[in-house]
């Protein structure tokens, strides 16, 4: 059974610019959660989608965004991207909401 | 809201031995869902156990266990015979199971260096 697969595994951009990730969950998970990494903040939850509709949001601002599709892949997008928006991205799947994440490898942003 | 504390930011072992990591949380369910999982260099999130706050049992998986003590608030996890492939980052995480509040929210990690 395939993993947790996002795309890309690295992107550079700069300020201003914005990104859009790509998540494809384990098949058959419908439920998908975002986190950002940093060295600073530590993990920090973004958002979760279950179903096509947004469950859960974390203390972020408006800039991020994300969706899910029928077939549970999902995307998140950061507009007008800032500096301190340079993280790894971790997305992650699970069956529900008692059952553990699955995480993928990650896309590792750098905002220049 | 629920918050994690791991209070070691650094642990090293020396490979064979035994090592427990220290976590602590904070919340007013009574029912939830804890785990530790291991982010390698290569930085994927691997699962290294579960615990449900209703079991008594501590959970165990081969070399890894906790310490599941719930009036405390507190869900250590001991490794036993450490190996060299164990050196990582581990998170501490806690999970409500109810609807819409389902998010993982995390410790801030113990770096694991095994001692060769």
């Amino acid at each position: 059974k395939a993993g947790v697969t996002q795309t890309p595994r690295y992107l550079i951009k700069t300020r201003g610019q914005q990104v859009t990730l790509s998540c494809s969950p384990i098949s058959g998970h419908r439920s998908v959660s975002w986190y950002q990494q940093t060295p600073g903040q530590g993990l920090q939850f973004l958002f979760e989608y279950f179903s096509e509709t947004q469950r859960n949001k974390g203390n972020f601002p408006g800039r991020f965004s994300g969706r899910q599709f029928s077939n549970s892949r999902s995307e998140m997008n950061v507009s007008t991207l800032e500096l301190g928006d340079s993280a790894l991205y971790l997305c992650a799947s699970s069956l529900g909401p008692t059952g553990e994440l699955f995480f993928g490898e990650g896309s590792r942003l750098t905002v220049l | 809201a629920q918050t994690v504390t791991q209070s070691q930011p650094e642990m090293s072992v020396q490979e064979a031995e035994t090592v427990t990591l220290s976590c602590t949380y904070d919340t007013s369910e009574s029912d939830y869902y804890l785990f530790w999982y291991k982010q390698p260099p290569s930085r994927q999130m691997i699962l290294v156990i579960r615990q449900e706050a209703y079991k008594q049992q501590n959970a165990t998986e081969n070399r890894f266990s906790v310490n599941f003590q719930k009036a405390a608030k507190s869900f250590s996890l001991k490794i036993s015979d450490s190996q060299l492939g164990d050196a990582a980052m581990y998170f501490c995480a806690y999970r409500s199971p109810n609807f819409g509040n389902e998010k993982l929210t995390f410790g801030t990690g113990t770096r694991l260096t095994i001692i060769p």
